[in-house]
């Protein structure tokens, strides 16, 4: 079975410009969650969906934004980019919420 | 306010002995805890988990115990391994959200 992958592995943008990163779940799975990772923060939760609708929300501004897709694969996007947004951006999928979350290898945003 | 914390920003061991990481958390409602290992370029990998509703839960060489009065777990690996050198996670979740949240980690280096 195929894990969990996302796309682009890499992106290099700049302040104000927008990015949409991409995630595709284990097959079967339901459950999509976003997370970011910062040096020295772990993990903060963003938010996760669920059968098409966000189930939970993180404490990140409304920049940020997600949806899911009837095929479970999510999109998350990122407006306005701001120099702190770099960091490196985990999607994980379960088979039902609150199960145990299976991690994508992450896309590391740079902006400049 | 970190809901979970792991105090260790990182530990050393000797090859073969055993390695103890501890996480902390606040929040009583918490009853899923979840260890997840970190490579560098690769998404968090799933180690072990266990449930409020015991104290102890064992899966090879990884041995995760549960104090739900002082709001504290621990995992032992042993023996420890080089292989086993990587930032480890310790997340927490309750029923009723669904949402994890994660501790900073530890990085552990297994010196041979």
């Amino acid at each position: 079975k195929a894990g969990v992958t996302q796309t682009p592995r890499y992106l290099i943008k700049t302040r104000g410009q927008q990015v949409t990163l991409s995630c595709s779940p284990i097959s079967g799975h339901r459950s999509v969650s976003w997370y970011q990772q910062t040096p020295g923060q772990g993990l903060q939760f963003l938010f996760e969906y669920f059968s098409e609708t966000q189930r939970n929300k993180g404490n990140f501004p409304g920049r940020f934004s997600g949806r899911q897709f009837s095929n479970s694969r999510s999109e998350m996007n990122v407006s306005t980019l701001e120099l702190g947004d770099s960091a490196l951006y985990l999607c994980a999928s379960s088979p039902e919420q609150g199960g145990i979350q299976y991690f994508g290898a992450g896309t590391r945003l740079s902006v400049l | 306010d970190q809901q979970v914390k792991q105090n260790s920003p990182s530990l050393s061991v000797q090859e073969g002995r055993i390695s103890i990481l501890n996480c902390d958390y606040t929040n009583s409602m918490f009853d899923y805890f979840l260890w997840y290992k970190k490579y560098p370029a690769e998404g968090p990998t799933f180690l072990i988990s266990i449930s409020s509703i015991k104290d102890k839960n064992e899966d090879g060489r990884f041995t995760v115990f549960l104090n739900k009065s002082a709001k504290h777990l621990s995992l032992h690996i042993v023996p420890s391994q080089p292989g086993d050198s990587a930032v480890y996670f310790c997340a927490a979740s309750d029923s009723g959200t669904y949402k994890y949240i994660f501790g900073t980690g530890t990085r552990l280096k297994v010196l041979a």
